[in-house]
């Protein structure tokens, strides 16, 4: 079993929907969470960095981690056809100096005009 | 924000020749670099994680000597693929910090390497 799973998609939504991009992981020993967006042949971008559980939002992101059910979330409002890219998961055990991410495959996301 | 760079941003080479790819922190020093490996529709695997002026420290299943990592300069880190096989080929991504600044990683945009 992979530490961290996510859907690899494609997730294709018209511009304006909210979006839903999901991981679940299975180590309890997670304390941080995060999400990177991917461009194609890019490399990763952090978006939101959260610890433990409850919501973080900035701007039209919205961050969620539930670690009683080992499931985080991350909300995309009024999509635009520029947020088209790879969302990828990352987790880490600590943020005691450099953090070892275990990423998820990345959901790839498609928003149409 | 802190830039990181990469060259070169793709490479071809034959069967056992031996590929460089440079990482480097355009404005800050990096005091810490990791360098990634991702194989289409899956995750970024952790390689090994490099500080400025020591060895490298590879993650399990990594071959130290295949994968020939140099942290010379608190701004600059080489990736060397040695005897290079069909099966190295990947997309190879960078990640540098400053723990002067918190413990952010920032990521290169990569370098597609095809061995023939």
């Amino acid at each position: 079993q992979k530490e961290v799973e996510q859907d690899p998609g494609p997730l294709s939504v018209p511009e304006g929907a909210i979006v839903s991009l999901n991981c679940t992981y299975s180590n309890s020993a997670f304390q941080y969470f995060m999400w990177y967006r991917q461009y194609s042949r890019k490399g990763p971008e952090l978006l939101m960095y959260t610890y433990s559980s409850g919501n973080k939002e900035d701007g039209r992101f919205t961050a969620q981690v539930d670690k009683s059910s080992k499931y985080i979330s991350l909300f995309i409002r009024d999509s635009q056809p520029s947020d088209s890219a790879t969302y990828l998961c990352a987790m880490s055990r600590t943020n005691t100096g450099f953090q070892k991410l275990v990423f998820g495959t990345g959901t790839r996301l498609l928003v149409s005009p | 924000g802190a830039v990181v760079s990469q060259h070169p941003s793709r490479v071809i080479c034959k069967s056992g020749t031996s590929v460089k790819i440079e990482c480097r922190s355009l404005d800050f020093q990096a005091t810490t670099m990791f360098w990634y490996r991702q194989f289409p529709k899956q995750s970024l695997m952790l390689m090994a994680t490099s500080n400025e002026g020591s060895k490298a420290t590879y993650e399990q299943g990594v071959e130290k000597d295949k994968f020939l990592i140099n942290h010379a300069s608190l701004t600059l880190s080489t990736l060397t693929v040695t005897s290079a096989h069909p099966e190295d080929s990947s997309f190879y991504i960078c990640s540098a910090g400053d723990r002067g600044v918190g413990y952010e990683q920032y990521f290169g945009p990569g370098t597609r390497l095809t061995v023939t």
